[in-house]
């Protein structure tokens, strides 16, 4: 059974840092491309960026692109969002998912993991 | 950058077809998918490749996509069709619709 388990909800204050994690198992880690999204409160799914697990390739939205960082480690077949300055504004539901087409034009989502509450307040 | 978009919310009675579209630019050349996400929980896949469901997804859910439209068409809604429904492409990066509140009344 395809498993994406996301590490729990965080509280912190601006300025710090936060690395949140994303395990897949179930199926070949390194040869599914895992992407994060993020869901706002009370708003819609936006796509953030996506990894390659087999050597690192990490693409970003243009929107996120230099906020965040998406890395892996293949050992313990799991991925990382990471960011090394939280602001209020990063306050938001993150949801790793796994795509399974590398056809980039049929890119879809097909499992998801069960989101990470991060809350940013001072 | 690409957009699409959603109407916020639909509603509809149980039984009756509920249709909701995504429109974009070209979107008829690009591959739509859709997902289902009900309050609290993670998104799920319904529709991925314009027309192709999932296993496990009830027939009653079925896509569309030509011209600067996509649509998805839920026939019979069940109460349990309640939902956030959002659509998805690739132009580049993997864009999402602004998604659309579906309320079962």
């Amino acid at each position: 059974e395809v498993q994406l388990v996301q590490s729990g909800a965080e509280v912190k204050k601006p300025g710090e840092s936060l690395k949140i994690s994303c395990k897949g198992s179930g199926y070949s880690f390194t040869n599914y491309w895992i992407g994060w999204v993020r869901q706002m409160p009370g708003k819609g799914l936006e796509w953030m960026g996506i990894i390659w697990p087999g050597d690192s390739d990490a693409r970003y939205s243009p929107s996120f692109q230099g906020q965040v960082t998406i890395s892996v480690d293949k050992s313990i077949s799991t991925i990382y969002l990471q960011w090394s300055s939280l602001k209020a504004s990063d306050t938001a539901m993150y949801y790793c998912a796994r795509q399974p087409t590398t056809v980039t034009k049929l890119a879809y989502f097909d499992y998801w993991g069960q989101g990470t509450l991060v809350t940013v307040s001072s | 950058s690409y957009e699409l978009t959603q109407p916020p919310s639909m509603s509809v009675f149980p039984g009756q077809t509920a249709t909701i579209t995504c429109s974009g630019d070209k979107l008829g050349d690009k591959y739509a998918s859709w997902y289902q996400q009900k309050a609290g929980q993670s998104p799920v896949l319904i529709i991925y490749e314009d027309i192709k469901r999932p296993s496990g997804i009830p027939e009653r859910f079925s896509g569309s996509n030509s011209g600067n439209t996509a649509t998805l068409t839920i026939s019979g809604t069940q109460a349990m069709d309640e939902a956030d429904y959002y659509c998805q492409a690739w132009d580049r990066i993997t864009v999402f619709g602004g998604g659309t509140k579906l309320t079962v009344l």
